[in-house]
């Protein structure tokens, strides 16, 4: 069985600060791994994936993730902090064997302080 | 592009009473997801149609939820009767590929928050 462990559930930075979001997750196949960003009273948007090839994926708004298999990790991060950065953040496996099926994280709330 | 679309957006209801949600997902994608998610915990997959048949329903309740995709584009969920524990954001998603490819992104919806006293 797949699962989702985000450390924190909820992270305060300064703006302009790095973002660290932390997610590990296990799998006994190749996992494919997603970041997904919900602001209240909205429905989830894809940060960004990685499937195969480069382990370093780039996504929207800045964000960037690193696969490590060795580690079992997948930790989003963002070099400066934006007030509108603030939103709850999801971290997400599935596989090829699972039909599409996403296995998400509890989540981590990111707050940016002025 | 229009998104995915769900209504209504907030439902409060008393516990044994039914209601149903609908969602109509973006024009052209074949496969249909429903998600519940409880407050503090990440979505949960209910069930996962792939045109109108079903792919993945083995975390649905299915003494009390029910759900149908006609035609394959539409969706309605139905809870009948509610208990106190269904209280939950239930997301709908969708996405292209008939083959619910593995990699092909969900779409989400605004979802619906069901609030049962």
């Amino acid at each position: 069985a797949q699962s989702v462990t985000q450390l924190g559930s909820h992270v305060s930075v300064s703006e302009g600060a790095l973002v660290l979001l932390r997610c590990n997750y296990s799998s006994s196949v190749p996992p494919y791994l997603f970041w997904y960003v919900q602001y209240p009273n909205q429905g989830l948007q894809l940060l960004l994936k990685y499937t195969t090839g480069a382990t370093l994926v780039k996504g929207i708004n800045g964000f960037e993730a690193e696969f490590k298999k060795s580690e079992t990790s997948f930790h989003l991060t963002k070099p400066s902090a934006h007030m509108s950065d603030a939103a709850e953040y999801f971290c997400a496996v599935t596989s090829y064997n699972q039909g599409g099926k996403l296995i998400f994280g509890q989540g981590t709330e990111l707050s940016v302080k002025p | 592009e229009a998104g995915v679309a769900q209504s209504p957006r907030y439902k409060i209801i008393e516990k044994r009473q039914s209601v149903a949600f609908w969602c109509n997902p973006i024009s052209g994608h074949a496969t249909l997801y429903w998600y519940q998610q409880i407050l503090g915990q990440g979505p949960k997959l209910l069930i996962q149609f792939q045109n109108n048949g079903v792919v993945d329903d083995s975390q649905l309740p299915k003494d009390r939820f029910s759900a149908e995709r006609l035609k394959g584009v539409d969706s309605t969920l139905k809870i009948q009767p509610a208990k106190l524990e269904d209280s939950a954001v239930y997301l709908c998603a969708s996405s292209l590929n008939p083959g619910g490819t593995f990699t092909d992104t969900q779409y989400f919806g605004p979802g619906t928050r069901l609030t049962v006293l």
